[in-house]
């Protein structure tokens, strides 16, 4: 698809588990970023991939979340030991490298449609 | 306090009516002002763009960014039904990667 895929796009699990959420961004996008969305509330950063630069993972709220990122394809954040908290939508981007897109410096994030998180 | 505020809403306007949703925030570093527009269940998607200070047009939208106030607003002329969404501001510094701060999101019901 020309868009960004991520799956699953709805998940239920149990308080303590292990979660893996995946994201194929757009092909040829270099960058890519987690954000996190609670109910009601605007998006929260997460991590951001840059080509083999390495991640900037000032968002990760705790160690028990981890993304990962093989070269400019897919990436997959893992949450262990899930807590309530942790249930919220998450939304994966892509973009073309900040500041290189068609018209100077567009700011364009293209979100895929999100996986919806819900801790029991 | 929140780097980036937005009153959440929710706002509900008639057809035709115009619509302004607006942002403050404490950054001064700040350079680069977006509005995204989310609709129920999907991911945002980008709506207005700009620039330091200024306006900026774009068939019904309006976006203005005011650096001396903090203060960036969108305005939406003849509003209508399919303008019913969610509206995120997002704004990051000048130089700095993708990482967009956003704002809260404003909900709105646009009443044919």
């Amino acid at each position: 698809g020309a868009g960004v895929s991520q799956s699953p796009s709805n998940k239920v699990t149990e308080k303590g588990k292990d979660v893996e959420l995946r994201c194929d961004p757009i092909s040829g996008h270099t960058a890519l970023y987690w954000y996190r969305q609670r109910l009601g509330q605007g998006l929260e950063f997460l991590i951001y991939f840059q080509g083999n630069s390495a991640p900037d993972k000032s968002g990760l709220p705790s160690d028990r979340f981890s993304a990962e990122r093989t070269g400019e394809s897919v990436s997959t954040l893992t949450i262990q030991r899930t807590q309530q908290e942790d249930s919220a939508v998450y939304l994966c981007a892509s973009s073309t490298k900040f500041g290189r897109g068609p018209a100077p410096n567009t700011g364009e994030l293209f979100f895929g449609e999100g996986s919806r998180l819900t801790v029991l | 306090q929140k780097e980036v505020e937005q009153d959440p809403g929710p706002l509900s306007v008639p057809e035709g009516a115009i619509v302004s949703l607006n942002c403050t925030y404490s950054n001064s570093a700040f350079q680069y002002f977006m509005w995204y527009r989310q609709y129920s269940r999907k991911g945002p998607e980008l709506l207005m763009y700009t620039y330091s200070s200024g306006n900026k047009e774009d068939g019904r939208f309006t976006a203005q960014v005011d650096k001396s106030s903090k203060y960036i607003s969108l305005f939406i002329r003849d509003s209508q039904p399919s303008d019913s969404a969610t509206y995120l501001c997002a704004m990051t510094t000048s130089g700095n990667t993708g990482k967009l701060i956003f704002g809260q999101g404003t909900t709105l019901q646009v009443k044919p």
